[in-house]
């Protein structure tokens, strides 16, 4: 089993919609981070947690909400999605001592 | 601000040629270096990484990189490519262990026969 999970790995919505992205780690790091890629623009970080208590805004935050339910969780949510956050998602927890940071597979999401 | 430059968008190489990607930072201290890379339809793989000791750092797939303070530069080299690296190639920077990673935009890497 992957070490990041994300959840759903695809997903098509309607423009309005409420749509939540989930992701479980088992490498038990603290830290984890939600990034948007783009075509062109490489990844950009949405938002980030240190820990459950810990919630932080990364470049790109408007338009979005996270929710850090335990140390394994964290849930990234559009409330209302709209076509320019079509985009593949990217979850990640990070190591503290060499920085690298995991990747689950990604959650491609398509906004009409 | 830290920032990381990739300035090639997209390379092409024969199969067998050697490779070499840029990457630029811009931040006031030594930072955590690292080179992903994102086959077609797939997550993202780590390389390699440096964050201290030898300049020289051997990564997986017969990859390596060389960090130079004196350029602000961490470029990714390959003696000999083969078609399965057809790939994206990004660098990111860290400014300490455990804080989010700043990528730079992506190199596309073309692989002729």
């Amino acid at each position: 089993d992957a070490d990041v999970t994300q959840t759903p790995r695809n997903r098509i919505t309607k423009t309005g919609k409420r749509i939540m992205l989930e992701c479980s780690q088992t490498k038990g790091h603290d830290r984890m981070y939600w990034y948007r890629q783009d075509p062109g623009l490489g990844l950009r970080l949405i938002y980030y947690s240190f820990d459950v208590k810990d919630i932080n805004k990364g470049e790109i935050s408007d338009g979005y909400s996270v929710s850090r339910q335990a140390q394994a969780k964290f849930s990234l949510s559009l409330e209302s999605a709209i076509p320019n956050q079509t985009a593949l998602y990217f979850c990640a927890t990070s190591d503290l001592v060499t920085g690298e940071l995991f990747f689950g597979e990604g959650s491609r999401l398509t906004v009409l | 601000a830290q920032s990381v430059t990739q300035p090639d968008i997209h390379i092409t190489v024969s199969e067998g040629a050697s490779l070499e990607l840029r990457c630029n930072y811009s931040y006031g201290a030594t930072p955590y270096l690292f080179w992903y890379v994102q086959s077609p339809g797939q997550g993202l793989q780590l390389l390699l990484k440096y964050f201290s000791g030898d300049t020289l750092v051997q990564g997986i797939k017969g990859f390596e990189a060389e960090f130079k303070r004196s350029q602000s530069s961490f470029n990714l080299r390959k003696p000999s490519v083969h078609w399965s690296d057809a790939a994206e190639y990004f660098c990111a920077v860290g400014v300490q262990a455990g804080t989010a990673l700043i990528f730079g935009k992506g190199t596309t890497l073309s692989v002729s026969s």
